[in-house]
């Protein structure tokens, strides 16, 4: 079975700039996360999504967005970028129902570098 | 929300001993502890989880122990090998508010 995958895996922005990241979970997976990650800060949560609705939002400024559409892959959108957003970003799926458990299994991530 | 701590920050050790990495928590509510571990360029990759209503779990050269009422929980791992090198992240959650908190991270040197 896939692993989580996420496009792209590198992407340059500049300040003011708006990006869109892209997360299709493991088949079957209907929860996805969100988060960030940085030197400083560590592994944030964003935000969770499980059949196209949001179930939970970190303390992250109204500029950080996502959405999850029908097949339960995800989107997440970062507008009028900031120098601070650059980060590596992660979505993790996990099996919810009959047959799952907890674990949330990790994509490689999208390293955003923003100018 | 939920804080969770996490101590030492950078561990050396030599090839075949112990490691133990420690975690507190500060939401009673808390349920469910994930231990990750993240090589360089990777991701992070769960290793062990327990459960609020188990004491310790163990899985080969890796266990965790879980306290609750002090709120803390440790990582143990017996045996070190060089391939045991890596970042280790702890998390807590509420299993149904959706969401991980995670430590700040050790990072774990074993020395050959």
């Amino acid at each position: 079975k896939a692993g989580v995958t996420q496009t792209p895996r590198y992407l340059i922005k500049t300040r003011g700039q708006q990006v869109t990241l892209s997360c299709s979970p493991i088949s079957g997976h209907r929860s996805v996360s969100w988060y960030q990650q940085t030197p400083g800060q560590g592994l944030q949560f964003l935000f969770e999504y499980f059949s196209e609705t949001q179930r939970n939002k970190g303390n992250f400024p109204g500029r950080f967005s996502g959405r999850q559409f029908s097949n339960s892959r995800s989107e997440m959108n970062v507008s009028t970028l900031e120098l601070g957003d650059s980060a590596l970003y992660l979505c993790a799926s996990k099996k919810e129902g009959a047959g799952g458990g907890n674990e949330q299994f990790f994509g490689p991530g999208t390293r955003l570098t923003v100018l | 929300g939920e804080n969770v701590e996490q101590h030492p920050s950078t561990l050396s050790v030599q090839e075949g001993d112990s490691a133990v990495i420690k975690c507190t928590y500060s939401d009673s509510a808390s349920n469910y502890f994930p231990w990750y571990k993240q090589e360089l360029g990777k991701r992070p990759q769960l290793i062990i989880d327990i459960r609020s209503n188990v004491g310790e779990k163990k899985d080969q050269r890796i266990a965790v122990t879980l306290n609750k009422t002090a709120k803390h929980f440790s990582l143990h791992i017996t045996e070190t090998q060089p391939e045991d090198s890596a970042v280790y992240f702890c998390a807590a959650s509420i299993v149904y508010d959706y969401k991980l908190s995670f430590g700040a991270g050790t990072t774990v040197t074993v020395r050959a």
